[in-house]
């Protein structure tokens, strides 16, 4: 059964930089079948995508947050990671990690979720 | 404001069949695919249906999507109490080049 485990600091000061690393277990991340995604959700609202990367390290990013956010990926460990920076208050969230169960990148279905992490912009 | 729109509450007593809404615009609903996403409280979202209306497996009948021009809907028939959750419509949008959420309906089972 695959699964996915986020892994960061959960207090980041703001203008620093969040990293976040995804874990990705009972399969392969090189996979050419799937992209894998970040979404988050401010506490007590909806869920925004961040972007999504594929195994070859194309990524895709949400052009709100495109001039803040890098996404890679590590097959060797089997990981991929989020950094954004310039934090605010605003990027309080919960991020999740995911898969999409397509390789196409405009059709994504996020069918594996990891749990999620909340992170905490503050001084 | 998302530009993927849902209302913000749906309600129903057990048994009953409630609908959930999503309108969009031409650049995501109107020429892409619609995915709906099920989040109960304190857990991650799941998928609960994708393609239109396709259900991964493990997803019972009674939830089922449709899509017509730039709108798409989520019908939920047989009510049931575990079926009270945030739910959340989702498509790529062209203009963007990236993915968008609508804004969530709160479905309450009462």
């Amino acid at each position: 059964q695959l699964q996915l485990q986020e892994s960061g600091p959960g207090l980041v000061k703001p203008s620093e930089t969040l990293s976040l690393t995804c874990t990705v277990s009972g399969g392969s991340i090189s996979s050419s079948s799937y992209y894998w995604g970040w979404i988050r959700q401010p506490p007590g609202k909806g869920l925004e995508w961040i972007g999504s990367i594929y195994y070859s390290g194309s990524t895709y990013y949400n052009p709100s947050l495109k001039s803040r956010v890098t996404i890679s990926v590590d097959t060797s460990k089997n990981q991929f990671s989020l950094k954004l920076s310039s934090v605010t208050a605003a990027d309080t969230a919960v991020y999740y990690c995911a898969r999409s169960g397509t390789p196409i990148a405009a059709r994504p279905n996020f069918d594996y979720w990891g749990q999620g992490t909340l992170v905490t912009v503050s001084s | 404001q998302s530009v993927l729109t849902q209302p913000p509450s749906a309600s129903g007593t057990p048994g009953q069949r409630v609908t959930i809404s999503c309108s969009g615009s031409s650049s995501n609903i109107g020429s892409n695919t619609v995915n709906w996403y099920q989040q109960l409280p304190g857990t991650a979202p799941k998928l609960l249906i994708y393609s239109n209306n396709q259900r991964p497996s493990g997803v019972p009948d009674r939830f089922s999507g449709s899509k017509s021009g730039t709108s798409a809907s989520l019908a939920i028939s047989g009510l049931q109490s575990e079926d009270e959750a945030d739910y959340y419509c989702a498509a790529w949008d062209d203009s963007l080049n990236g993915l968008l959420f609508g804004g969530g309906t709160k479905l309450t089972v009462l």
